[in-house]
């Protein structure tokens, strides 16, 4: 079952704007990990959060974690036609490496588009 | 520094019939995980290995089966394939710490069940 819900289902914008991704989840987390892919290949990490912190950047992207609203977001500043490709939230709920012993749930995913 | 990588890419298998994939983890990572990716959805966990042995495992049959040798490449055994069994399996590997750290995952293997 996927513990994670990402919204929107899927996301056009216009190379340079922002966009934004959400994630909602069910039962409590260690941690929680946002990956790429492009076309159905592997997935690619971009960002870890831990439950403790609230906040994280990377480059151009961002993250936020409310525990209390079990909810994340991704923005994504100044998007490229490289930056086209599916964002999945995933929940790690053991805390060791990988997800452990129940490994990592995901959402279903969001489908982002950048338009040139 | 080597990457996952998987094989086959692309598997077209018959309804009942068993398959075999391979996964090589990358270089320094001690822990294996199997995830099952339907079309339009999101990677579902199959079970991970550490140390030769199953970890942790998720809501699937026993026809999963897997392995993972001493040099950490592993394979996943799916026996009595059935139609739903079409997915994309990907492999991710991690070195075993409690720290929290991302998976590195592989391109896949692309299996079709007719």
């Amino acid at each position: 079952s996927q513990q994670g819900e990402e919204d929107p289902q899927a996301l056009s914008i216009q190379e340079g704007e922002n966009a934004t991704m959400n994630c909602s989840y069910k039962t409590s987390i260690n941690n929680l990990q946002w990956y790429r892919q492009n076309s159905g290949r592997g997935l690619v990490h971009l960002i870890l959060i831990r439950s403790n912190e609230r906040e994280k950047h990377s480059g151009r992207l961002r993250v936020t974690l409310d525990t209390s609203k079990k909810s994340s977001s991704l923005l994504i500043t100044a998007s490229r036609a490289a930056d086209t490709a599916s964002y999945f939230c995933a929940t790690d709920a053991d805390g060791w490496s990988g997800g452990g012993a129940d490994g990592l749930t995901f959402g279903k995913g969001t489908h982002l588009i950048i338009q040139p | 520094e080597t990457g996952v990588t998987q094989s086959p890419t692309h598997l077209i298998k018959t309804r009942g019939q068993q398959v075999t994939l391979r996964c090589s983890s990358q270089s320094g990572h001690n822990t294996v995980s199997w995830y099952q990716q339907a079309l339009g959805q999101g990677p579902q966990f199959i079970f991970q290995y550490y140390r030769e042995e199953e970890n942790g495992r998720g809501n699937f049959p026993p026809r999963f089966s897997g392995l993972q040798f001493p040099n950490y490449s592993s394979e996943l055994n799916v026996n009595a394939l059935e139609l739903d069994d079409s997915a994309l399996y990907l492999c991710a590997s991690s070195t075993r710490t409690f720290s929290s750290t991302p998976l590195h995952f592989g391109n896949g293997t692309r299996l079709t069940v007719t």
